[in-house]
């Protein structure tokens, strides 16, 4: 299996530049993430998925979109890029579980794209 | 919402112990531990669940302290495979969602 997989790993953009960023995970997972990451923040969330077709915005989803037509890939795009957008971004999943409390199971990360908005 | 990790940063000898603590404004029922090495992507490592049930490393311990709404990890006789960021993760909103809100990590460098 490979996990949770994200492409491209590198990315330099020009302001107003858009790009998609793929996450595609093979474990069967109903719940997916899209994270930053940037230097003394931690991990913040900006969109997140807990089914095909559905989406919800996380803690800093302005600037962002996201797309899950198919269980396994959960997409995340920059319509307009500016250099606030520069971060690592990190795409995840999980297992909701029997009872559908996916707070109580482990989420799995992919290795992460770093994006850089000249 | 953001939960409260302290130290930032903290610096060992092999073989020396380290508590990291993760404080939360709000009542908890889990908390998620995660480590990322330099580079790399987060990785899990525990999760404790309120009522003291604790899934995950067997190498590393930690403590769910509901009424002080907070959690600690401990890594003791540390090596130096134990160098990375340790952040931890308390549920965001409705626990069916899995949404976890990361505190902003403790640096942990391990030296020989």
């Amino acid at each position: 299996n490979a996990g949770v997989t994200q492409t491209p790993k590198f990315r330099v953009l020009k302001t107003g530049q858009s790009m998609t960023l793929l996450c595609a995970q093979d474990m069967n997972h109903e719940y997916m993430y899209w994270y930053r990451q940037d230097p003394g923040m931690g991990l913040r969330l900006i969109h997140y998925s807990v089914g095909e077709g559905t989406t919800a915005k996380g803690e800093v989803p302005d600037g962002y979109n996201v797309s899950r037509l198919k269980k396994q890939n959960f997409l995340l795009g920059l319509e307009s890029a500016a250099p606030s957008q520069t971060s690592v971004y990190f795409c995840a999943s999980s297992y909701p579980g029997l009872a559908g409390v996916g707070s109580l199971y482990e989420q799995f990360f992919g290795p992460g794209t770093r994006l850089t908005v000249l | 919402q953001q939960p409260v990790q302290s130290p930032q940063a903290v610096i060992l000898r092999e073989g020396e112990d380290a508590v990291i603590n993760c404080s939360s404004s709000k009542a908890l029922y889990s908390v998620h531990w995660y480590r990322q090495k330099h580079g790399e992507a987060p990785v899990f490592l525990m999760i404790l669940l309120k009522g003291g049930e604790q899934k995950g490393h067997d190498k590393i311990s930690a403590s769910f302290n509901e009424k002080k709404q907070q959690s600690s990890l401990y890594l003791t006789a540390s090596q130096l495979s134990y160098s990375g960021t340790y952040f931890c993760g308390t549920p965001g909103g409705t626990s069916n969602t899995g949404k976890l809100i990361f505190g902003q990590g403790t640096t942990l460098q391990v030296k020989p």
